[in-house]
């Protein structure tokens, strides 16, 4: 596999539910991310891990609780959401560059997730 | 805190015109920008990224422009295809590798 690939594709769940969205990505990158899309809103940065420590929490609910085993691996575990949490869960990886620039980050196909 | 616009929301075409999609940011300290095109439902593809340094980026039909001390970039797409219909987003990379995006312009490109 190439590129950044993200499962499962669809995820339908109750608000009692714990599940577990997952990220691999396969381009040498040391830098991954959670971005969440909801619809009629721009997509919004949740959790960005550098070398696997996490360095931004964008002020996203307990809920939603995020892993990073690895450089290549991200995860992020689900409990008790609501409804409108039910969103398209967008992951992305890229080199992390600190000061000279930025680096160009490439995203995976994307979680389409229902919380009824 | 930094925010983008995209402007028009939503653009609808003949084949072969040629058009321009805007994007604005408010704070000009950023690292790079980036263009994305998404297809509904699918994730997001990178057109073209322009470093904060670079004026600008081509790949095939799409020109990009960046004009980082008035906070614009230009998506320019010549002879327009029903094949680029889709949502076009732009996003900004600041400090903390924190990437932030616009609202996206809908293109409909119309046979």
């Amino acid at each position: 596999e190439t590129g950044v690939t993200q499962t499962p594709r669809h995820l339908v769940m109750g608000m009692t539910n714990k599940k577990s969205l997952k990220c691999e990505q396969h381009l040498g990158h040391n830098a991954m991310y959670w971005y969440k899309q909801s619809a009629k809103k721009p997509l919004e940065l949740m959790f960005v891990y550098n070398f696997k420590e996490q360095t931004e929490n964008n002020s996203v609910p307990s809920r939603f609780s995020p892993e990073c085993p690895n450089s290549s691996h991200l995860f992020l575990h689900l409990h008790t959401l609501q409804p409108e949490d039910s969103a398209l869960y967008l992951c992305a990886s890229s080199h992390f560059q600190s000061t000279s620039g930025g680096a160009e980050q490439f995203f995976g196909p994307g979680t389409r997730l229902t919380v009824l | 805190k930094q925010e983008v616009t995209q402007i028009p929301a939503a653009l609808s075409v003949p084949e072969g015109e040629n058009l321009v999609l805007n994007c604005s940011f408010t704070d000009s300290a950023i690292y790079n920008l980036q263009w994305f095109r998404q297809d509904p439902g699918k994730g997001l593809t990178s057109l073209l990224l322009i470093q904060s340094s670079q004026r600008e980026q081509t790949s095939g039909r799409l020109n990009a422009s960046l004009d980082k001390s008035s906070g614009r970039s230009t998506l320019y797409i010549a002879a327009s295809q029903p094949g680029d219909s889709a949502t076009y987003l732009c996003a900004v990379l600041g400090a903390g590798n924190m990437l932030t995006f616009g609202g996206g312009t809908r293109l409909m490109v119309k046979p």
